[in-house]
């Protein structure tokens, strides 16, 4: 069974750092990978979707890559605001379940302050 | 686009009663919809996968008469939880899909259930 981990569980920065959130999957043969945002009591925001045949992709101040083989995926935030406060969510989608089977990661809490 | 709406937001029922949550696909079809459940701190877990005009497929450990789907047009799908117990307090969230298996799920924003 696919096992999704994120580290660290919560992360406090101070505005401008740059900083790498970590997943890892234990099971590499995956068709995609997602990152998420999901506000406190809020549905999920889907921020970057990498294909199993990706390396990376990037979108404003967010860049994600994907090591297959090792099961790992980083999401990199350049620049943080406090408007980046949120909760982050890998997940996985298993080749070979069923129709878009998405597996979670627990999350990372990240604040941003001032 | 690919607006997902959940309602109600939040509801709070006294044990034994039956809560029913409504997802809706705004803007486009929905051929597969998913329940997932979320505990505190806890990552998302998938309860089952409905195609619309067919039974939903549980996830194994969910009860498919204590959570009952009903995914009868390509816009709606609907989760029942019956006779709720306060076990059952979670947040729970929908998504839905227009089909292919590479197809991003689009998440509604999430019902919160208590149960007292």
């Amino acid at each position: 069974k696919q096992e999704v981990t994120q580290i660290p569980a919560a992360l406090s920065v101070p505005e401008g750092e740059n900083l790498v959130l970590n997943c890892s999957f234990t099971d590499s043969a995956i068709y995609n990978l997602q990152w998420f945002r999901q506000d406190p009591g809020k549905g999920l925001t889907s921020l970057l979707l990498i294909q199993s045949s990706q390396r990376e992709q990037t979108s404003g101040r967010l860049n994600a890559s994907l090591d297959k083989s090792s099961g790992r995926s980083t999401l990199y935030i350049a620049a943080s605001q406090p408007g980046d406060s949120a909760t982050y969510l890998c997940a996985v989608s298993d080749r070979g379940s069923t129709l878009g089977r998405l597996y979670f990661g627990r999350g990372t809490q990240l604040t941003v302050w001032p | 686009g690919a607006v997902v709406s959940q309602h109600p937001s939040r509801v709070i029922c006294k044990s034994g009663t039956s809560v029913k949550i409504e997802c809706r696909s705004l803007d486009f079809q929905a051929t597969t919809m998913f329940w997932y459940r979320q505990f505190p701190k806890q990552s998302l877990m998938l309860m089952a996968t409905s195609n619309e005009g067919s039974k939903a497929t549980y996830e194994q450990g969910v009860e498919k008469d204590k959570f009952l789907i009903n995914h009868a047009s390509l816009t709606l799908s609907t989760l029942t939880v019956t006779s709720a117990h306060p076990e059952d307090s979670s947040f729970y969230i929908c998504s839905a899909s227009s089909g292919s298996f590479a197809d991003t799920q689009y998440f509604g924003p999430g019902t919160r259930l208590t149960v007292l």
